[in-house]
Formats: C-alpha cells, structure tokens, sequence
C-alpha cells in the first residue's frame, strides 16, 4: 500500500481557506486518493476521492498533481465544525484504507 | 437503512468473556470493513469482505478475533476470551464497489474489566 505524508497539524481561521497537503511519492497507476475526516468522538466521515482529474463536491475540493505523486484537500471556507483530523489515504487492493496519523486541523474564531 | 448501524453502542464485559459486535452495512454495499480505533489512536484495518467471502484478513491480531458476513449483508465480529488490550470502538464500513467512498458506523465502544 502506497504511503502518505501528512503535517502533523495545521490551523486556520474561521471563514478562510484551508489548504492540506499530502504526499504520495509511491501511489501506483491505479491508486484512488481518498480524503476522510474524523470530529471527535465519531467515526470517520468520507470528504472525497478522486483518481487523476480534480474532484469538487458540496464539502470540498481535491486538487490532484499531475504526475499524482501529491495532492491537496481544500476547504473553500473553514468553519467551526471543520474541526477535525483530516486522513489522506491510497486505496490498494479492494479499496482497503489503511489510515495513518492524518492532520489535526484547527480553526479559531 | 440510510446509513451503517452497529450494535451495541457501549458494551462492558469482564475479562475472559466473549462478545459479540454486530455491523448492518448499507443495503447494496456488497464491500464491508472492520476497524480498530484505541484510545487517541489512529484507525486499524481488521477485515475486509468482499459479498460473504474475507480475502482479506490480514489486519485480525490474533485468533482470539473472527467475523463473519450472511447473505451479503450483516456481519458479526466475535472476539473470544476478551482481554483488557481489547479495549477500543470497533467501527464497521461499508462501500458500494472496490472504488468509492466509505461510510462508517458509529461504532461499538468495548470496555474489558
């Protein structure tokens, strides 16, 4: 399963953008990224995947490199409740997840 | 139902026991998955079924942890001679097909006295 790097933590104002980066050196051809999300105390929450082309939905957006060695999770505009560990993660062989330590995002008033 | 459902919430057992964890993925999501999470921990990979089968179970920690899943649908994760090291919630996902998202459950909070 291909690795990921992660900050450890990052914070960001209320209201602004937030910009989380992640390195897949080894990601393979057919690799999906995925992005989760864990708020304290609940399960983790699915934010979004993307194979090679950008992906948008109502929760963020995912900006692929070309060579798809790293990505970026970006929240247009970061509240509250956006508070949470952020988990970039390969897929391998059935989709399995393996989540590492993720980035601990906080967001101040 | 609209979402993965997992049950108990809380259970609290004495050492030595087993116990049973029930996961209910969302109907038509033929991928289920079981994880670990300690205590400030990051999540562990326990198994992965594909329809009924497991190919891949390489995440169980020892023979004292089994799962199972009937009729493409429920899946019970057993553990036996339950120690205090299996303290944690244990969370279930499940996904569509092997490319999408996952949902998770809320997850079993496990206490062993």
């Amino acid at each position: 399963d291909a690795k990921t790097t992660q900050p450890n933590s990052m914070e960001s104002n209320e209201e602004e953008p937030v910009h989380l980066p992640c390195n897949h050196s080894t990601i393979s051809g057919t690799d999906y990224i995925h992005w989760y999300r864990q708020l304290p105390s609940q399960g983790p929450e699915y934010v979004i995947h993307g194979l090679t082309s950008n992906v948008n939905n109502r929760m963020a957006s995912l900006a692929i490199a070309e060579d798809r060695k790293s990505s970026t999770l970006i929240l247009h505009r970061a509240t509250l409740r956006d508070a949470a560990v952020y988990y970039c993660i390969i897929s391998g062989g059935y989709n399995k997840l393996i989540f590492g330590a993720g980035t601990r995002l906080a967001v101040h008033p | 139902g609209a979402g993965v459902s997992q049950s108990p919430s809380n259970k609290v057992t004495e050492k030595g026991k087993d116990v049973e964890l029930r996961c209910d993925p969302i109907s038509g999501h033929t991928a289920l998955y079981w994880y670990r999470q300690r205590l400030g921990q990051g999540l562990e990979f326990l198994i992965y079924f594909q329809g009924n089968s497991a190919p891949d179970k390489s995440g169980l920690p020892s023979d004292r942890f089994s799962a199972e899943r009937t009729g493409e649908s429920v899946s019970t994760l057993t553990i036996q001679r339950t120690q205090q090291e299996d303290s944690a919630v244990y969370l279930c996902a499940s996904s569509f097909d092997s490319t999408g998202g996952y949902t998770f459950g809320s997850g079993t909070r496990l206490t062993v006295v």
